[in-house]
């Protein structure tokens, strides 16, 4: 397994443009979650799935933003008609749920989404 | 109020200095981590605690659980170590403070 992985690595948008990321997690996690973090700040959470169920959603998660994760392995983040506050870093995770086998999280190396 | 609060933002160092970094959060939590981001984004996890110490190399970090308070230190710090250190608590998912940036100077 090679870990987190994220795509695209880079995105150059037009602001009203729709884009879409994808996390692939590690194959054994069952726990993907979604991050913003923007220049000189902690990662912000957005949202969280355990398998297919989305199990928490953000306020900062606006009606704009949706996650899918179909299938309980790969999770898709899309954001409609970006505007420029969108810019900033898309970080995923992975984990197992807590209890046996926990050991901590794995972060993909983020997509960095620029609305110009 | 943020749920994590760090201190301080930013800290210089000259190598071989002894660093300390500060980290206090509300209410109960599962466990507190402590990660290292590089430019560029990517983040690494350096410890998982939910009581205690824990000791990697030349990274310890302690937590006390009834005074909601951790901290991270370095020891014999190295410009290697210049990366952005940050806390989050844990429930459920992570819960981040806004950081500590370290430049460790030759």
């Amino acid at each position: 397994d090679t870990g987190v992985s994220q795509d695209p690595r880079h995105k150059i948008t037009k602001r009203g443009q729709n884009v879409t990321f994808r996390c692939d997690p590690i194959s054994e996690h069952n726990r993907l979650y979604w991050y913003r973090q923007t220049l000189g700040q902690g990662p912000e959470f957005l949202t969280y799935f355990q398998n297919e169920a989305q199990l928490e959603k953000s306020r900062l998660l606006s009606d704009r933003f949706s996650a899918e994760r179909p299938k309980g392995s790969f999770s898709t983040l899309e954001i409609q008609r970006t505007e420029q506050g969108d810019s900033a870093m898309y970080l995923c995770a992975s984990s197992l749920a807590r209890g046996i086998g926990f050991y901590g999280y794995t972060f993909g190396s983020g997509t960095r989404l620029t609305v110009v | 109020k943020n749920e994590v609060e760090q201190s301080p933002q930013n800290l210089t160092a000259q190598e071989g200095e002894f660093i300390t970094i500060n980290c206090s959060y509300s209410v109960g939590i599962s466990a507190l981590h402590w990660l290292q981001q590089h430019p560029g984004g990517g983040i690494v996890s350096l410890f998982m605690l939910s009581s205690g110490k824990k000791k990697h190399g030349r990274l310890i970090a302690t937590i006390n659980i009834q005074e909601k308070h951790s901290s991270l230190h370095i020891t014999a710090s190295h410009p290697r170590d210049s990366a952005v250190y940050i806390c989050a608590k844990e429930n459920d998912k992570l819960i981040f403070g806004t950081g500590t940036r370290l430049q460790v100077f030759p």
